[in-house]
């Protein structure tokens, strides 16, 4: 079994230009979530779907960031535009069906470096 | 929100200790999961606890579920290098949540 699967794993980009990462969830994995980790703030959700439908937004910090899936195959996590503070390390993760706290399965992540 | 604080926030131990490490919450938690973290890579599960009491082992580690619902351990045997990383518990957000909430995390290295 392949995993989650992220895209890039890394990134560097200057400030205000648009950054988009992506994320393969495990087949047959109807959940799907985006957090963010930094030193400061530690592991935060920053919104999560349930059959494609965005469930809960609500750890999104603001309107520069967004977040689709097309398909339950991908989703992409967009900034734009992007800030310094936004730099981070943006993990996936895709879940069972029940979508059960504990069934989370996690990708290597994105590091993302904003100057 | 809930909160977890985990503690030691970093340990150095000689390989072959054992180590312990706690979190703490505030608000009662139904289940408590703990995670490890590899360098560069994301978090994997290590053991779920779903009852007040309840001691589960996964080889050499062993996690207890507080009797106050508002705390967990976590206890590493005989450590060796490979059990460099961080290590975070987390538990739903709320009672059936899909969402996790997650302590600050214990970074342990092993000195050979």
């Amino acid at each position: 079994d392949a995993g989650v699967i992220q895209s890039p794993r890394h990134e560097v980009t200057e400030m205000g230009q648009e950054v988009t990462l992506r994320c393969k969830p495990i087949s047959g994995h109807d959940y799907l979530f985006w957090y963010r980790q930094t030193m400061m703030r530690g592991l935060e959700l920053l919104i999560y779907f349930n059959n494609n439908v965005p469930i809960d937004d609500s750890g999104m910090p603001e309107d520069r960031f967004s977040a689709k899936m097309p398909n339950a195959s991908f989703s992409t996590l967009k900034i734009q535009p992007s800030e310094p503070r936004d730099s981070a390390v943006y993990f996936c993760a895709s879940s069972l069906p029940l979508g059960r706290a504990d069934t989370q399965y996690f990708g290597p992540g994105t590091r993302l470096t904003v100057l | 929100g809930q909160q977890l604080n985990q503690s030691p926030q970093s340990m150095f131990i000689q390989e072959g200790e054992d180590v312990s490490m706690n979190c703490t919450s505030s608000s009662i938690f139904n289940t408590w999961l703990w995670y490890k973290q590899d360098p560069g890579e994301g978090p994997v599960l290590l053991i779920a606890l779903y009852k007040a009491g309840e001691l589960t082992s996964n080889g050499r580690l062993t996690a207890q579920f507080g009797i106050t619902r508002k705390d967990s351990f976590l206890n590493i045997s005989a450590s060796i290098p490979s059990d460099v990383g961080i290590y975070f518990c987390a538990g739903p957000a709320w009672a059936g949540s899909y969402q996790l909430t997650f302590g600050k995390g214990t970074k342990l290295s092993v000195i050979p």
